[in-house]
């Protein structure tokens, strides 16, 4: 079964760099969920959207940006990076429309690391 | 707003045998979902397992059950018969399942099987 493909997997970046990540959902699903998880720490919420809306809104750093285009892949833009962006970065999608919606699946993330 | 507690930073258990991770919450929405998610060192984010806030029966998938105790406001997951596979780290996660859907995380426990 098709999962949610994260690109790229590993990013190395230098401070002040901008980054973009890009999640493409799981097919028909229509929600993505972005979180960032430190090093030793449990994923933190940033930000989602549900038809391509923002629909909801966590501790997402005025620097990033994120949106989800019509064919429903998502993007989150990182600017003027800091050392405290390394991070591991997970999108997840579910769908509303499906069933199940309260699955969220995840990515396999994209690991960030600024030097 | 929701938190997640688990206890156990880390855990020993020898193959074969069941094992059990604590979670407890707190939340003051009447209707939400209580997860699982297994991240192996690898990092991928794998779902477990899920239980309703109304779902009168325990959650079961596999070799995986959830010991629901709603005034207790605990979810532990049982494992049984342990396996050297499943050592990794262990997410307890909620949401709400009305208004944002973002999942609050727990600090996880790391699951060590010992052959």
């Amino acid at each position: 079964a098709a999962g949610v493909i994260q690109s790229p997997r590993h990013l190395i970046k230098e401070k002040r760099e901008t980054a973009t990540l890009k999640c493409y959902p799981i097919p028909r699903h229509d929600t993505v969920y972005w979180y960032q998880q430190g090093p030793g720490q449990d994923p933190q919420f940033l930000i989602s959207f549900y038809e391509k809306m923002q629909s909801d809104k966590g501790s997402i750093p005025d620097r990033f940006s994120a949106q989800q285009f019509s064919d429903y892949h998502s993007e989150l833009n990182m600017s003027s990076l800091e050392l405290g962006d390394s991070a591991l970065y997970f999108c997840a999608s579910s769908s509303r429309s499906i069933g199940r919606d309260y699955e969220q699946y995840f990515g396999p993330g994209t690991r960030l690391t600024v030097t | 707003a929701q938190k997640i507690t688990q206890t156990q930073p880390g855990m020993f258990v020898q193959e074969k045998e069941a094992v059990t991770l604590d979670c407890t919450y707190d939340t003051s929405d009447q209707s939400y979902g209580l997860f699982w998610y297994k991240q192996p060192s690898s990092g991928e984010m794998i779902f477990l397992i899920y239980q309703g806030s109304y779902d009168e029966q325990n959650a079961t998938e596999g070799r995986y059950s959830l010991n629901f105790q709603k005034a207790r406001k605990s979810a532990n997951l049982v494992i049984s018969a342990s396996q050297l596979g499943d050592s990794a780290m262990y997410f307890c996660a909620m949401r709400p399942n009305f208004g944002n859907e973002k999942l609050t995380f727990g600090t996880g426990t790391r699951l060590t099987i010992i052959p």
